[in-house]
C-alpha cells in the first residue's frame, strides 16, 4: 500500500541553521510528492510539491527532491526563521484510480529559537 | 479571493450524538475532500467529492457521510459520535479531483465527551 514516513519531532534549531525533516515513502507506480506546513491554530498550507523523479520543488527558502531511487522527498532549508516555527507534513498522491486522495505522513514539529 | 471556508470553528458533542460540518470550496473550485487529523497525527482522507457525486472514500466507517451540493460546497455528517472521533476535521477544494493543488481550509475542531 501507499504510506508516508517522517522523521520524528520535534525538531528544535537556532535561529539561521540549516535545516532538514526526512520524508520516505512507499507506493505502487509514481506518486506525485508534497511537503504541506501547517502554523499553529491553522489548516494547512501547499510548501512545495514534485510530480515526476528528480523534479525540485522550492518555495520561501525551502527545497525538496523527488529521488525515485530511495524513495525519498527530504525538505531543506538553508537558515531557518523563528517565524518557520510550524508542524510540517510530508504527503503523496497516487497516481491513476487512487488520484486526488492525499496520504500524510504523521508530521514533524519544528521549533525555531531566536 | 476567500479561500475554503468551513463552520462551525469549534463543536463539543456528547456521544451517540450526532454531527453535522460544513464547507465552502474556492469559487470555481469543483472538488471537495474531507480528512480527519487526530491530535499529533497526520490528516487522513474520508472522503472526495465531484460534481455532487463521490470519487473516493477512505477507511471510514459507514457512521461518516456526506454530500456535495449545486453550488459544491459540501457537509460532511457523523453519526452515533465516539469519544475517538474528537478530532480537527479539514476541508481541501480544488478545481478538479486529480488536480495537484488542494487548498485546505481552516478546520473544525470537534470534541466528543
Amino acid at each position: 500500500g501507499n504510506s508516508v514516513t517522517q522523521m520524528e519531532g520535534p525538531v528544535t534549531l537556532s535561529e539561521e541553521a540549516f535545516l532538514t525533516i526526512n520524508c520516505t515513502y512507499t507506493a505502487t507506480g509514481y506518486p506525485s510528492l508534497f511537503w504541506y506546513v501547517q502554523y499553529p491554530g491553522e489548516g494547512l498550507q501547499l510548501l512545495l510539491k514534485a510530480t515526476k523523479a528528480d523534479d525540485k520543488g522550492s518555495n520561501k527558502g525551502f527545497e525538496a527532491t523527488y529521488r525515485k531511487e530511495t524513495t525519498s522527498f527530504h525538505l531543506e532549508k538553508g537558515s531557518v526563521q523563528v517565524s518557520d516555527s510550524a508542524v510540517y507534513f510530508c504527503a503523496l498522491m497516487p497516481r491513476g484510480g487512487q488520484g486526488g486522495k492525499l496520504i500524510f505522513g504523521q508530521g514533524t514539529e519544528l521549533s525555531v529559537k531566536p | 479571493d476567500a479561500g475554503v471556508t468551513q463552520s462551525p470553528t469549534h463543536l463539543i458533542k456528547t456521544r451517540g450524538q450526532h454531527v453535522t460540518l460544513r464547507c465552502s470550496p474556492i469559487s470555481g473550485h469543483k472538488s471537495v475532500s474531507w480528512y480527519q487529523q487526530v491530535l499529533g497525527q497526520g490528516p487522513q482522507f474520508i472522503f472526495q467529492y465531484y460534481e455532487k457525486e463521490e470519487r473516493g472514500r477512505g477507511n471510514f466507517p459507514d457512521r461518516f457521510s456526506a454530500r456535495q451540493f449545486p453550488n459544491y460546497s459540501s457537509e460532511l455528517n457523523v453519526n452515533a459520535l465516539l469519544l475517538g472521533d474528537s478530532a480537527l476535521y479539514l476541508c481541501a477544494s480544488s478545481l478538479v479531483p486529480l488536480s495537484y493543488e488542494q487548498y485546505f481550509g481552516p478546520g473544525t475542531r470537534l470534541t466528543v465527551t
